[in-house]
């Protein structure tokens, strides 16, 4: 029972370069969001999707762009990275109902140079 | 839109005594509210969560969390912590009305120690 995965694990980008952080989950979970957590500051929504083929903005989306074509996976793609993105970043899937509890990935601790 | 507030950085308790962590929301609608836990290096882990009902919630770990409506609070209990309870803690808050869009505290540390 994988749950929520995310590769990779960490990651050194340099200024200007590009990377798609990987989601998958195997729970059959309409709804996925990807998050970014920096010390002091909780959890910022960067983009959500309510299922496959639909994305939305979060709080903090500038810089990144996602997709959805299947249920499973959710990627998150930084264009041009910048030393503002270093951060860790957290995915998280739920099956959509506010009520319902979000289950989150490992995360990916990214950092820019 | 939802909002919330853990108004401490770190609460230190000593293993074995009572522990508080505080968290108050804002939200249109009627509040669905949880509280994660994260380990060093790790994901948030669901500890507990209110829906509707009894105010009192029972979660993992022996944690419990009281909602107060006229406060509009949700703070965390253990009535004693243990070393192994040391971690970052986070409250969140949704609601059925608009987005459904969970928003999180800062999170607070928890050092309890032996």
């Amino acid at each position: 029972n994988a749950g929520v995965t995310q590769t990779p694990k960490f990651r050194i980008l340099k200024i200007g370069q590009s990377m798609t952080l990987q989601c998958a989950q195997d729970m059959n979970h309409n709804y996925m969001y990807w998050y970014r957590q920096d010390p002091g500051m909780g959890l910022k929504l960067i983009y959500y999707s309510v299922g496959a083929g639909i994305t939305d903005k979060g709080e903090v989306p500038n810089g990144y762009n996602v997709s959805r074509s299947t249920t499973e996976d959710f990627p998150l793609r930084l264009e041009l990275a910048a030393p503002s993105q270093t951060s860790v970043y957290f995915c998280a899937s739920s099956p959509g109902t506010a009520n319902t509890e979000a289950f989150f990935g490992q995360g990916t601790r990214l950092t820019v140079v | 839109a939802q909002s919330v507030a853990q108004p401490e950085d770190q609460v230190n308790v000593a293993e074995g005594n009572p522990l508080t962590v505080k968290c108050t929301y804002s939200v249109s609608g009627n509040p669905y509210l949880f509280w994660y836990v994260q380990y060093p290096n790790r994901g948030l882990q669901f500890l507990l969560k209110y829906i509707t009902g009894d105010n009192l919630v029972k979660g993992s770990y022996g944690f419990e969390a009281e909602f107060n409506k006229s406060q509009t609070s949700f703070h965390l209990k253990k009535p004693s912590a243990l070393v192994s309870d040391s971690a970052l803690y986070f409250c969140a808050v949704s609601s059925g009305y608009g987005n459904n869009r969970l928003a999180f505290g800062k999170g607070n540390q928890v050092v309890v120690i032996p």
